[in-house]
């Protein structure tokens, strides 16, 4: 398997912005996690789906930010308008549902915001 | 709502010595507790999961353990060259799949 792919691998923006994050999750896992990396508040979840279904959003920062998983196969983060604290590495993982199962993690997308 | 503490922050350690990486939590009803790799740039790699029943886990020159009561759990590297250098986090698992992550302790391992 490949693995969880994310895309663009970099961005760079302009304040105001839309910037659009996506994700690729292993097949077969039904669960998938949006995080967020920066130096300040290291590793934190936003949003996590199970069966394409949100669960938990309570770690998204802002209206600003929103997340979707329309099939099985493929979730967004989106940030509208992006502003320069949004910069960090945004990362994906999925797993099989439940609580015994290991996370995998994509390579990340390391956004800019300008 | 859990608090994950990694110490030390950061550690230097000549090749071949032991090591042992320490991990306190806050929130001790979890469900189990992961240690990643994570290389500059690159994204966390599982190294082991060690589930609330189990006091230990092994994987190779790896060996993480448990104490789940008293909030604590460690991560001990034998004999270390320098391909371990990377940061280190754990996660324990307190809802469901949602993980909480520690700072990360920063290791270089000097050939």
């Amino acid at each position: 398997d490949a693995g969880v792919i994310q895309s663009p691998r970099h961005e760079v923006t302009e304040m105001g912005q839309e910037v659009t994050l996506r994700c690729k999750p292993i097949s077969g896992h039904n669960s998938l996690f949006w995080y967020r990396q920066t130096m300040m508040r290291g590793l934190e979840l936003l949003i996590y789906f199970n069966n394409n279904v949100p669960i938990d959003d309570s770690g998204m920062p802002e209206d600003r930010f929103s997340a979707k998983m329309p099939n099985a196969s493929f979730s967004t983060l989106k940030i509208q308008p992006s502003e320069p604290r949004d910069s960090a590495v945004y990362f994906c993982a999925s797993s099989l549902a439940g609580a015994k199962n290991i996370q995998y993690f994509g390579a990340g997308t390391r956004l800019s915001v300008l | 709502k859990q608090e994950v503490t990694q110490i030390p922050a950061a550690l230097s350690v000549p090749e071949g010595e032991n090591l042992v990486l320490n991990c306190s939590f806050t929130d001790s009803a979890i469900y189990n507790l992961q240690w990643f790799r994570q290389d500059p740039g690159k994204g966390l790699t599982s190294l082991l999961l060690i589930q609330s029943s189990q006091r230990e886990q092994t994987s190779g020159r790896l060996n993480a353990s448990l104490d789940k009561s008293s909030g604590r759990s460690t991560l001990y590297i034998a004999a270390s060259q320098p391909g371990d250098s990377a940061t280190y986090l754990c996660a324990p698992n307190n809802a469901g799949n949602m993980l909480t992550f520690g700072g990360g302790t920063r290791l270089m391992v000097k050939p």
